[in-house]
Parts: C-alpha cells; structure tokens; sequence
C-alpha cells in the first residue's frame, strides 16, 4: 500500500494562477479531508469528503474549490492563488464508522504565491 | 466554538526519561474523541492515539499513554522511555462525535530528545 500520495510536493504560484493539488489513497477510505498547516498554527481543515461524488466546507474553505469524482482521489483546487494562500496542505483519509480523526496523513505540499 | 489550547510550545526531555505534554480544551459537547498527533521533521502527520470521552479508561499505545480528565477538559499525553525518534512536534485536536471527523488541533508543542 502506498497510503496516501500527495501531487506535487512543492509549488510556487504566481498571484491569480490557478492550480490543483492531488489526494491519492489506496486503502479504499470514505472519509477524505484536505488541511492548510501555518506557521505556529496547527492544522485547519479546507474541505472534505464522506464518500465518491460529495464535498462538504470546513473551517477555512474560501479560495478553494475540491472535487471527489473518483473514491480513491481528492482533488483541492485554487482557481486565483492569493499570497494569504501560501502554506503547507496535507490530505488526510480515514474509514468510516471508527472513532473520529483522520488516521493517515500525505507527506504534505508546499505551496508559495509570491 | 471549540478550542485546544497547548501551553509549552517547547519541552526537552532525556533519553529513557518521561515527558507529559499537556492540552487543555473547551466544549459544551458531552460526546467527542481526543488526539494526539506527531510531526516529524519529514513532516507526515502520524495518528499517536486518540481517546473517545464518554470511555473514561484512558488509553494506551505502547510508551504512549494519557491523562484524560474530564471534568477538567484536560487530555496530556505521556512518554515513557523516551526515544530519539520521538522528537518531533505534537498536535492535541478535538473532535465532536457525528461530525465527520472535522478535528479542532492546538497550536503544538515541540519536543526535544537530549543524549
């Protein structure tokens, strides 16, 4: 098993690009979630999934957009990059039914907007 | 709104010695699950342990434990034999049950191993 897998693992952006970030996991979870890490933060939840074809907002949810068109993948899109949106990201999955909390983590990616 | 408060941004400990962290948090909610996690340098977040409330035996992993009081709002995770490979950053979050695992995390404490 792979786990979950993180596309790509830096980037840098230029204000009002647009870029996807890619979720992969192989363990066949429901529940999928993407996180933004800042500095001496901990980590906040953008959106999330509880199974193929839904999305629901988290708690910073503005600027992006997800999709989840396929069990396996979570998509986290920015459609105009802002500098406020430089950060580290991580995908996480879990199953569902188990006691709450994203069990498995991606290895993160690194996104700058200068 | 719930919040999770870690008070030491920093602890050092010995190796083969213990270290508490602690992690305060603040809810009405009378069902909800407890975590901490751990970020290496690489890193990759890592599920440590994770405590439902309403189980009032308090949980264990290994050389990992808790405290977890109740009453007090209060979740500290404990390090026995403490290893090099345990220095990393800890992450305390809170999550109401039913909510689709939307987790609340603490601002972290970071965690020294010394020779």
């Amino acid at each position: 098993n792979a786990g979950v897998t993180q596309t790509p693992k830096f980037r840098v952006l230029k204000t009002g690009q647009s870029m996807t970030l890619l979720c992969a996991q192989d363990m066949n979870h429901e529940y999928m979630y993407w996180y933004r890490q800042d500095p001496g933060m901990g980590l906040r939840l953008i959106h999330y999934s509880v199974g193929e074809g839904t999305t629901a907002k988290g708690e910073v949810p503005d600027g992006y957009n997800v999709s989840r068109l396929k069990k396996q993948n979570f998509l986290l899109g920015l459609e105009s990059a802002a500098p406020s949106q430089t950060s580290v990201y991580f995908c996480a999955s879990s199953y569902v039914g188990l006691a709450g909390g994203p069990e498995y983590f991606g290895p993160g990616t690194r996104l700058t907007v200068t | 709104a719930q919040t999770v408060t870690q008070s030491q941004p920093e602890m050092s400990v010995q190796e083969a010695e213990t270290v508490t962290l602690s992690c305060t948090y603040d809810t009405s909610e009378s069902d909800y699950y407890l975590f901490w996690y751990k970020q290496p340098p690489s890193r990759q977040m890592i599920l440590v342990i994770r405590q439902e409330a309403y189980k009032q035996q308090n949980a264990t992993e290994n050389r990992f434990s808790v405290n977890f009081q109740k009453a007090a709002k209060s979740f500290s995770l404990k390090i026995s034999d403490s290893q090099l490979g345990d220095a990393a950053m800890y992450f305390c979050a809170y999550g109401r049950a039913g909510t689709a695992s939307k987790l609340t995390f603490g601002t972290g404490t970071r965690l020294q191993v010394t020779l």
